[in-house]
Formats: structure tokens, C-alpha cells, sequence
């Protein structure tokens, strides 16, 4: 079945950049009807979309994210990425990947990876 | 942006009971909302999509109701695994929004 995996670094400092990529297993991210999320949750709150991508490089960013953030995919890999830049300690949290299935009744995600702790810290 | 406010926040129930959390928007999104369950140290995992689709695989004793701007996630028959947190979400207006949560106890 389709699993998602997150990998990068877990320790930012502020002012930098985070990076995280998602592996696909079990199906393809080019496929056309899907899109590909990014949502966070920081310790002991609740959840936030950051942005989803399709294989075509199609994005939408949620608008209080968007002047930092930058997804991107790679078809070859069978990956999408997520870049935040200037960061701060409000960026800590688990930064989960999920596949965004865009249907006629809306958006909505499934499956989702296990979730990565970026913290971010001198 | 929507807003989407859960209640309770917490509710603590016996098992068997039939549990009911409320979600209200800010306005009406019609039938686009979508109920997660997340269990500590997990991700979330969808149980509800377009208000009222059970997800393959998720429990019959979970149901989703409403339209509009408010909805309802049941819980028929609580069962001790049903212990976890639960969020809906919109997809009728990008940015998508989720409630603050609803955390289930089991007495």
C-alpha cells in the first residue's frame, strides 16, 4: 500500500532554512489525480497545511506560509520536498508529508507519514 | 481564512457510550469537511471525508453528519482504542483549516 517516509535534518538554527523530503512507496507521485502535502503540528497543538504540489509543479501554499515557503517534486525519485527559510523557534514542530487527494467533494489527506520533530534552535 | 471550532475540547466517556463532537465553520462550506483521528505519537489518520464517506477500512461505528456550518463526528459504541484526539477539517476555501481538536478519554 501507498507509505510516505519524511527525512532531514531535525535541529535548524534560526534564520536558516528547513529542509524535509518525502519518499513515495507503493504508488507514484505522478499520478494525475493526486496532489502532495505538507501539514505541521507543534508540540502539543494542533495542525496546519503549509502547501501541496502536483507532479506537473502546480502549488498552492497556505498565505501565512507562503513569502518563505517553497515545494517542489521529483518525478525520478518518486519525491516532494518542502523548503522554509528564515525560521524561527514558531517553525518547531512535527512536519508530517500526506498525499492530498483533490476529489469533486474537496481535499483531503491520505495516507500521511510518520512525522518528523524539526526543532529549531541555536 | 475559515475557521473551524471543535466542542467539547475534551470529553471523558465509558466505553459503549455513544460519543458526539461538534464542528463549526465560519462560515458555510457546504459538504467539504473531513474528520481525522490521532492517537499520541501518531500521525493522523483520515476517518471521514465529504462530511458524511466512511474511509475504507475505518469502523463502522464511526459516522459523519451535516452540512453547511455544522457538522457532527459519532462515535457509536466508544471502544477503548478510540481513545485519541479528533480534528476536522475544510476544503472549501484554500487556506485548509482544521478545529483545535477534541481529545476522547475513556473513563
Amino acid at each position: 500500500q501507498l507509505q510516505l517516509q519524511e527525512s532531514g535534518p531535525g535541529l535548524v538554527k534560526p534564520s536558516e532554512t528547513l529542509s524535509l523530503t518525502c519518499t513515495v512507496s507503493g504508488g507514484s507521485v505522478s499520478r494525475n489525480s493526486y496532489y502532495w502535502g505538507w501539514i505541521r503540528q507543534p508540540p502539543g497543538k494542533g495542525l496546519e497545511w503549509i502547501g501541496s504540489i502536483h507532479y506537473s509543479g502546480n502549488t498552492y501554499y497556505n498565505p501565512s506560509l507562503k513569502s518563505r515557503v517553497t515545494i517542489s517534486v521529483d518525478s525520478s525519485k518518486n519525491q516532494f520536498s518542502l523548503k522554509l527559510r528564515s525560521v524561527t523557534a514558531a517553525d518547531t514542530a512535527v512536519y508530517y508529508c500526506a498525499r492530498n487527494i483533490a476529489a469533486t467533494y474537496g481535499d483531503w489527506f491520505d495516507p500521511w507519514g510518520q512525522g518528523t520533530l524539526v526543532t529549531v534552535s541555536s | 481564512d475559515i475557521q473551524m471550532t471543535q466542542s467539547p475540547s475534551s470529553l471523558s466517556a465509558s466505553v459503549g457510550d455513544r460519543v458526539t463532537i461538534t464542528c463549526r465553520a465560519s462560515q458555510s462550506i457546504s459538504s467539504y469537511l473531513n474528520w481525522y483521528q490521532q492517537k499520541p505519537g501518531k500521525a493522523p489518520k483520515l476517518l471521514i471525508f465529504a462530511a458524511s464517506s466512511l474511509q475504507s477500512g475505518v469502523p463502522s461505528r464511526f459516522s459523519g453528519s451535516g452540512s453547511g456550518t455544522d457538522f457532527t463526528l459519532t462515535i457509536n459504541s466508544l471502544q477503548p482504542e478510540d481513545s485519541a484526539t479528533y480534528y476536522c477539517q475544510q476544503s472549501y476555501s484554500s487556506p485548509w483549516t482544521f478545529g483545535q481538536g477534541t481529545k476522547v478519554e475513556i473513563k
